[in-house]
């Protein structure tokens, strides 16, 4: 079985400032990881992915990710965050085989403040 | 335009109330799943399916009942809703293969049951 952590459950930070979102992860078997922005009323859009090779990932809006295979972490890093970056951010891992599922860390709300 | 739909967008009803939220995508896509989102708890996969007629239980799959007659639809089904299924509800879909992260998310469905 899977589980995601996300320990922060919100992260106030004013702008124009770096911001590390945190995310640590179990499983047995191999993964693919996942973070995902949900801003106010909307539904989930993919940040970035990580499937394998270099470990430091990019993805939209400036955003990026480091998988580290021996501290099961993906962290999700912006080294300057701007008002529009408000939102929720969710880890996710899925098995790289076997059954299919997506399964969601609990959220971390990131408040950048004016 | 490729979109995952939702209906209804808001929802009350009352306890013992039987309902239907339809979920339907126009990417062929095989695998639809359902999620609840609760504060503090994140995303939580209720039921999901691999293709047409198979369907699997996620991880709170308790009151719900799914159905997967064609590729492109997947209602939720509350036969006798109870007030802690009060929740917001997303229905979403991805393609078969599972290293995309392409999971496509509904807008969500707004339940509250008194």
């Amino acid at each position: 079985a899977q589980s995601v952590t996300q320990l922060d459950s919100q992260v106030p930070v004013f702008e124009e400032a770096p911001v590390e979102l945190r995310c640590n992860y179990s499983s047995s078997v191999s993964v693919y990881l996942f973070w995902y922005v949900q801003y106010p009323n909307q539904g989930l859009q993919l940040l970035l992915k990580y499937l394998s090779g270099s470990t430091l990932v990019k993805g939209i809006n400036g955003f990026e990710a480091e998988f580290n295979k021996s501290q099961t972490s993906f962290h999700l890093r912006k080294p300057s965050v701007h008002i529009s970056d408000t939102a929720e951010y969710f880890c996710a891992v899925t098995p790289s085989s076997g059954t299919y599922k997506y399964i969601f860390g609990t959220g971390t709300r990131l408040k950048v403040l004016a | 335009e490729a979109q995952v739909t939702q209906n209804p967008r808001y929802l009350i009803t009352v306890t013992g109330k039987k309902l239907t939220v339809t979920c339907s995508q126009n990417m062929n896509h095989e695998y639809m799943s359902w999620y609840r989102q609760d504060p503090g708890l994140g995303l939580r996969q209720i039921y999901y399916s691999m293709n047409v007629e198979v369907t699997d239980k996620g991880d709170v799959p308790e009151g719900y009942k799914v159905s997967r007659k064609e590729k492109r639809n997947f209602p939720l089904i509350l036969e006798s809703p109870s007030p802690n299924q009060t929740s917001l509800y997303f229905c979403a879909s991805s393609p078969r293969s599972r290293g995309s992260g392409r999971v496509f998310f509904g807008p969500g469905t707004r339940l509250t049951v008194l």
